[in-house]
């Protein structure tokens, strides 16, 4: 089944432990990116990548990292979490060969992060 | 990528048909319709798309104006089940390689069906 998973679903953590959130894909899809989502403020994008070593900023980017070393998995990385990073992070991605394609994207289930 | 305008909120019966309205009034020539909901806190599912012609699938069918200033997504008989926020965007069809295609939705239409 063609689908985007991440880990953990649920995460609760304390200021300044790292953590990691997993993405990883099966479809072989070359453009990955992250979500956050805030009441009141929609998704915002905070970082994507086109391809494999390929990752670039998006709107909301302080506090994390990313890394693309295979195709198929996309890590999001908190270094110091901060309580202003609680909520809830999405993975997604998509086919880049056109921008219909682009926008077809497929989200993960979504994972929920609160940092204490 | 042109503004839409969406209800805040509707309802509909569990079987009946579900009329989503989209106005998308400044849409230029080759930007594209697409449809994405969301049911709560879930990640946002994608539905459909068009350019002009209507189009249908498994999902949804999608009906487009002639003059492609609004469209109505419809959800042929509904289930409790596609209870969820619904988001109308448009995006281009034509751009050069390597843009950044992130999804910005807006408010969307919060679709409640009752039993």
């Amino acid at each position: 089944e063609a689908q985007v998973t991440q880990n953990p679903r649920y995460l609760i953590t304390v200021t300044g432990k790292k953590l990691t959130v997993t993405c990883s894909q099966n479809m072989n899809h070359e453009y990955m990116s992250w979500y956050r989502q805030d009441p009141g403020l929609g998704l915002r994008q905070i970082y994507y990548s086109m391809n494999v070593e390929v990752t670039d900023k998006g709107d909301v980017p302080e506090g994390y990292k990313v890394s693309r070393k295979e195709k198929r998995n996309f890590p999001l990385i908190l270094e110091s979490p901060s309580p202003n990073q609680t909520s809830l992070y999405f993975c997604a991605s998509s086919f880049r060969q056109s921008p219909v394609s682009r926008t077809k994207q497929f989200f993960g289930p979504g994972t929920r992060l609160t940092v204490l | 990528d042109a503004k839409t305008t969406q209800p805040p909120s509707m309802d509909c019966a569990e079987g009946r048909a579900a009329n989503l309205p989209c106005n998308h009034s400044t849409i230029s020539g080759n930007e594209y319709v697409y449809w994405y909901r969301q049911i709560h806190s879930q990640g946002p599912q994608y539905i459909i798309h068009g350019l002009k012609n209507n189009e249908t699938n498994e999902m949804a069918s999608l009906i487009i104006t002639e003059d492609r200033k609004s469209s109505t997504l419809i959800l042929p008989h509904a289930t409790l089940r596609d209870t969820a926020v619904y988001y109308c965007i448009v995006r281009a069809g034509q751009r050069s390689g390597g843009s950044n295609y992130k999804l910005t939705f807006g408010k969307g239409t919060l679709l409640t069906v009752n039993p």
